[in-house]
């Protein structure tokens, strides 16, 4: 079944440096992925999605996402961050069965060192 | 985007009573919701599949009469905490498939139950 996998529970960086949130997903044909953020007490906002055609996804608030089939991955980007970035992320996956349902990795929290 | 709604945004209730949780897609019809759940500090997992006009689908170790789900409509989708603990308490999401071609969800801003 389709799932994915976020290595790192906490990352810290400082605002203004660049940023790499990993991914990985486990499906053998190409997945639909999202990269979700979640403010503290807050809902889910999209991100970006990637379902099909160009391999860099563009997303909102500067961030970007790639993906690489040989690495299976679907890492989150951006260039440099803002204090504001400092949240809860998440990498879904859409999994095909009955319905279609989004699986949700376990998260990283991303905080910003002044 | 689409919007979902979701009321109330938090709830406290004691002990033993029961809770309903709505989730509205305010501007599409879907014939498709899901309900998750998430602990402090911890990812979303979700507990069913609510499908307009037929029972939910409960995901494995979720109590369907714990959890009561009905989907009246295609813009309404409920959650019952029937007899909630302390253990209930927790952050309930919903979200909505709007039906497109890659089956999009889009998601509640969430419900915060806090059972004393």
């Amino acid at each position: 079944a389709q799932s994915v996998t976020q290595p790192d529970i906490h990352i810290t960086v400082s605002e203004g440096a660049s940023l790499e949130l990993r991914c990985n997903y486990s499906y053998g044909a190409t997945p639909y992925l999202f990269w979700y953020v979640q403010s503290p007490g807050q809902g889910l906002q999209l991100l970006l999605k990637y379902f099909s055609g160009d391999t860099l996804v563009q997303g909102i608030k500067g961030f970007e996402a790639e993906f690489k089939r040989s690495q299976s991955s679907f890492n989150l980007r951006k260039p440099s961050v803002h204090w504001s970035d400092a949240a809860e992320y998440f990498c879904a996956v859409l999994r095909y069965s009955s319905a279609s349902k989004i699986i949700f990795g376990s998260g990283t929290r991303l905080s910003i060192r002044p | 985007g689409a919007v979902v709604s979701q009321h109330p945004s938090w709830v406290i209730c004691k002990s033993g009573t029961s809770v309903k949780i709505e989730c509205r897609s305010l501007d599409f019809q879907a014939t498709t919701m899901f309900w998750y759940r998430q602990f402090p500090k911890q990812s979303l997992m979700l507990m069913a599949t609510s499908n307009e006009g037929s029972k939910a689908t409960y995901e494995q170790g979720v109590e369907k009469d714990k959890f009561l789900i009905n989907h009246a409509s295609l813009t309404l989708s409920t959650l019952t905490v029937t007899s909630a603990h302390p253990e209930d308490s927790s952050f309930y999401i919903c979200s909505a498939d709007s039906g497109g071609p890659y089956n999009e969800q889009f998601f509640g801003p969430g419900t915060r139950l806090t059972v004393l």
